[in-house]
């Protein structure tokens, strides 16, 4: 089973910053946290990751909280065509060197005009 | 970000035939690759894992004699959906790291599969 929770659904304005969060209070210390996003019918979209410290890139911002047991996904300046499913994941060590990433049911953010 | 592409991108079969889905990393090498299966309105199920020479890790409830999976090189892996049925009919997508254990992990665009 996942092992994060997010809200099922989120509404934002264009052109506002959409915060999207995402609880994993059993993340181990050496979990990342991963975000993607699907839009219908295609393969999911790599947005970011991070392990500790808030990371930034020209998608998003990742605010991971100190205890590591939350985190917040930011799409500075949303736009309609950031409507989709939002994925937060936790990846986990499945043997060895590799790992894996179960999804759960995600966050519809609907960008509205 | 890192392109990873699947062949074909929808396939129609008859009920009892095989099927083979590519998936290519493009411009780098992946030592993992990973299968996933989504049905209509629900979350991707991670199928296997396989890592480059190796064979496939299931993941339970995947039956590996129906769902051959080859990763022969470090930028090929095929899907081949032995004696298909209609139930196998999903949204099959496939994904790619490389080695580095920060690696991101990228996504395929998707086959769509109906088996008639």
């Amino acid at each position: 089973d996942a092992k994060t929770t997010q809200p099922p659904s989120m509404d934002c304005a264009e052109g506002r910053a959409a915060n999207l969060p995402c609880n994993h209070s059993t993340i181990s210390g050496n979990e990342y946290v991963y975000w993607y996003r699907q839009i219908h019918s295609q393969g999911p979209q790599y947005i970011i990751h991070g392990l500790k410290n808030n990371e930034t890139n020209e998608m998003a911002s990742l605010i991971i909280t100190e205890d590591r047991k939350s985190s917040t996904l930011i799409l500075p300046h949303a736009t309609l065509r950031d409507t989709a499913v939002y994925y937060c994941i936790v990846r986990v060590n499945s043997g060895g060197s590799n790992y894996k990433l179960t999804f759960g049911k995600g966050t519809l953010l609907t960008v509205n005009p | 970000g890192a392109v990873v592409s699947q062949h074909p991108s929808r396939v129609i079969c008859k009920s009892g035939t095989s099927v083979k889905i590519e998936c290519r990393s493009l411009d780098f090498q992946a030592t993992t690759m990973f299968w996933y299966r989504q049905f209509p309105k629900q979350s991707l199920m991670l199928m296997a894992t396989s890592n480059e020479g190796s064979k496939a890790t299931y993941e339970q409830g995947v039956e590996k004699d129906k769902f051959l999976i080859n990763h022969a090189s470090l930028t090929l892996s095929t899907l081949t959906v032995t004696s298909a049925h209609p139930e196998d009919s999903s949204f099959y997508i496939c994904s790619a790291r490389d080695w580095r254990e920060s690696s991101e992990q990228y996504f395929g665009p998707g086959t769509r599969l109906t088996v008639t």
